[in-house]
């Protein structure tokens, strides 16, 4: 079975500063990776993916993920970050896209960024 | 936006009930799936349509059950409502092929009492 750590459940950082936020994967054969970001009473924003080739993705926003395969891992980072970026961080893995594909996400992180 | 769209976007009912959501597709995209989030918690899988058909389901009860259209809408029905099947209902839409990211609605939020 498939799963997903996400093992911050807030994550401070000033803003202008460097900003990451964690995620480790558990999957049977290669990994499918997402970050999704939620606002209140919004649904999820897609972000960036890795499906395949160069380990650092990027993404929307000024968002960046770094996949590390012996780690088993997809930070989330933004080399700045702004008041705006402060949300609801989700981790998602799907690891058998050939059937039925479902998104296995993590508990979320909540990102707060303060002047 | 993400070119989904959920209906109704609140909804209140008694335990007992039995209730219909609404997920209009991005067009183009064939394949819709259904989560629920509860309070504080990420996204739960409940199932996926593809071609009008269910072809993969989470850990939910057969009392969650779902429709796609031929035109990719979908309806997510919940009979005999639990306390616990409140929460945020979101829809999803993808092309069937698995490199593709799902875009998601904004979900309804669903309060039984």
């Amino acid at each position: 079975a498939q799963s997903v750590a996400q093992p911050e459940d807030q994550v401070n950082v000033a803003e202008g500063n460097p900003l990451t936020v964690k995620c480790t994967y558990s999957v049977s054969g290669n990994p499918y990776l997402f970050w999704y970001v939620q606002y209140p009473n919004r649904g999820l924003q897609f972000l960036l993916k890795y499906i395949t080739g160069d380990n650092l993705v990027k993404g929307s926003y000024g968002f960046e993920a770094e996949f590390n395969k012996s780690q088993t891992s997809f930070h989330l980072k933004k080399p700045s970050a702004l008041v705006s970026d402060s949300a609801l961080y989700f981790c998602a893995v799907r690891d058998n896209p050939g059937t039925a594909s479902k998104l296995t996400f993590g508990t979320g992180t909540r990102l707060q960024v303060t002047l | 936006e993400t070119g989904v769209t959920q209906s109704p976007t609140h909804l209140i009912k008694t335990r007992g009930q039995q209730v219909t959501l609404r997920c209009s597709s991005q067009s183009g995209h064939n394949t819709v799936s259904w989560y629920q989030q509860a309070l504080g918690q990420g996204p739960q899988f409940i199932f996926q349509y593809y071609r009008e058909e269910e072809n993969g389901r989470g850990n939910f009860p057969p009392r969650f059950s779902g429709l796609q259209f031929p035109n990719y809408s979908s309806e997510l029905n919940v009979n005999a409502l639990e306390l616990d099947d409140s929460a945020l209902y979101l829809c999803a839409s993808s092309f069937y092929t698995g490199s593709t990211e799902a875009f998601f609605g904004q979900g309804t939020r669903l309060t039984v009492v």
